[in-house]
């Protein structure tokens, strides 16, 4: 049980274009979904929290604008990175959580912006 | 806001051997502590965790421990494997942060046959 997915896996695109991030939880409904960013051989950084229904909450530092999230049901979230640039090429992960405070983790997708 | 140390930031044994890492935190009303291992390329996998009311939590070869007085837990692999090999994460969540996980900087754990 407590699978998270994502999807793509890696994506490669042109500066100036948008990706969108995809973020399944696949077996449990998730009232919160958290989007964190890693650069190469750093730990996790959490860039917003998201709540079913609701916007997200960005920490500090994060443009809302420039990453947009959507959490539109307890079982998926969308991350967009808008006109990406390639200081935007990271790991991007995802995580879940449900009924408790676990958090979930999905495999990451590997972003590269040319 | 809470903040997690994490030592030693690389630690190598043979198989066979104990490794322990250990983490501080700084928020004394965080109260829920989980470990995850993280592979190359991969996302972190919650491998155990504890809360606040336990000082002790144990499964197979993976045991962690809580001192809430000293503000400091540890997790514990037995019997090393190569296949343990991996980036070792802990994190402090509750309290302020509600809910949300603070990450220490991850242990570069490397177990030689």
């Amino acid at each position: 049980g407590a699978v998270v997915s994502q999807h793509p896996s890696r994506v490669i695109c042109k500066s100036g274009t948008s990706v969108k991030i995809e973020c399944r939880s696949l077996d449990f409904q998730a009232t919160t979904m958290f989007w964190y960013r890693q650069f190469p051989k750093q730990s996790l950084m959490l860039m917003a929290t998201s709540n079913e229904g609701s916007k997200a909450t960005y920490e500090q530092g994060v443009e809302k604008d420039k990453f947009l999230i959507n959490h539109a049901s307890l079982t998926l979230s969308t991350l967009t990175v808008t006109s990406a640039h390639p200081e935007d090429s990271s790991f991007y992960i995802c995580s879940a959580q449900g009924a408790t405070d676990t958090q979930y983790f999905g495999p990451g997708t590997r972003l590269t912006v040319l | 806001g809470e903040n997690v140390e994490q030592h030693p930031s690389t630690l190598s044994v043979q198989e066979g051997d104990s490794a322990v890492i250990k983490c501080t935190y700084s928020d004394s009303a965080s109260n829920y502590f989980p470990w995850y291992k993280q592979e190359l390329g991969k996302g972190p996998q919650l491998i155990i965790d504890i809360r606040s009311n336990v000082g002790e939590k144990k499964d197979q070869r993976i045991a962690v421990t809580l001192n809430k007085t000293a503000k400091h837990f540890s997790l514990h692999i037995t019997e090393t494997q190569p296949e343990d090999s991996a980036v070792y994460f802990c994190a402090g969540a509750g309290g302020t942060s509600y809910g949300k996980l603070t990450f220490g900087q991850g242990t570069i754990l490397t177990v030689h046959p």
